[in-house]
């Protein structure tokens, strides 16, 4: 079945660095979805990609649509404390349900 | 901006017990869907509907039901509550007519259910 692979695992970082994590899929997706959970919170839509190639930016962070299709990258610049949660990738199952696959997130926590 | 609410953050029930999570979505969304999420598993589907009175099981559907009487609402169930049901539920919903996004799902803040 479909698998989305989502590194790192973890991260553990200084303010003001900049962090990358990526995914990588099993099968070719047309949508990746990139979500932010905070502690006992729900997950938070951050950035939509629709298009191979795509390079889409919401404030400090850029995600791309890679190539292939089969991975996606996200990027944060200049890291702050309230960065801190859990990232999350997503694409939708095949077979259009409107169902989506989740990575396993990458936990990122930043020292201040 | 999407809003979905779900009736309670936190809930402590007794094993047996019947419970009732209530999920309300305001942007007149076609899909709704019910999660679970625990340490090391991640999200996993339990139930989801896609128009109203529609129903299909998700990966894990055991012990649960679904109900979805009016669009906007989406009631997930527990007909006898056990430990093992014991998580973070998340409700999501996706898919306007009219915004054409199918696949972009916007969540809830979550319940915190725990069965003792």
């Amino acid at each position: 079945g479909q698998q989305l692979n989502q590194s790192p695992q973890s991260m553990f970082i200084q303010e003001g660095e900049d962090v990358s994590m990526n995914c990588t899929s099993s099968s070719i997706f047309n949508t990746w979805l990139w979500y932010k959970q905070e502690p006992g919170e729900g997950p938070v839509l951050l950035i939509a990609l629709y298009k191979a190639g795509e390079l889409t930016s919401n404030g400090r962070l850029t995600a791309q649509f890679g190539i292939t299709r089969k991975d996606s990258f996200l990027n944060i610049s200049a890291s702050i404390p309230s960065d801190v949660g859990i990232y999350f990738c997503a694409g939708p199952l095949s077979g259009n349900t409107g169902k989506l696959i989740f990575g396993q997130g990458t936990t990122l926590q930043v020292k201040p | 901006d999407v809003k979905v609410t779900q009736s309670s953050r936190y809930l402590v029930k007794r094993t047996g017990e019947k419970v009732f999570l209530e999920c309300v979505q305001d942007m007149d969304h076609e899909n709704m869907f019910w999660y679970r999420q625990d340490p090391g598993l991640g999200l996993r589907l339990i139930y989801f509907s896609y128009d109203v009175k529609m129903k299909e099981k998700g990966d894990i559907p055991e012990g649960y039901s679904v109900s979805r009487e009016k669009k906007e609402r989406f009631s997930l169930i527990l007909e006898s509550a056990s430990t093992n049901q014991t998580s973070m539920y998340l409700c999501a919903s996706s898919f306007s007519r009219t915004s054409g996004a199918y696949n972009e799902q916007f969540f809830g803040p979550g319940t915190r259910l725990t069965v003792l």
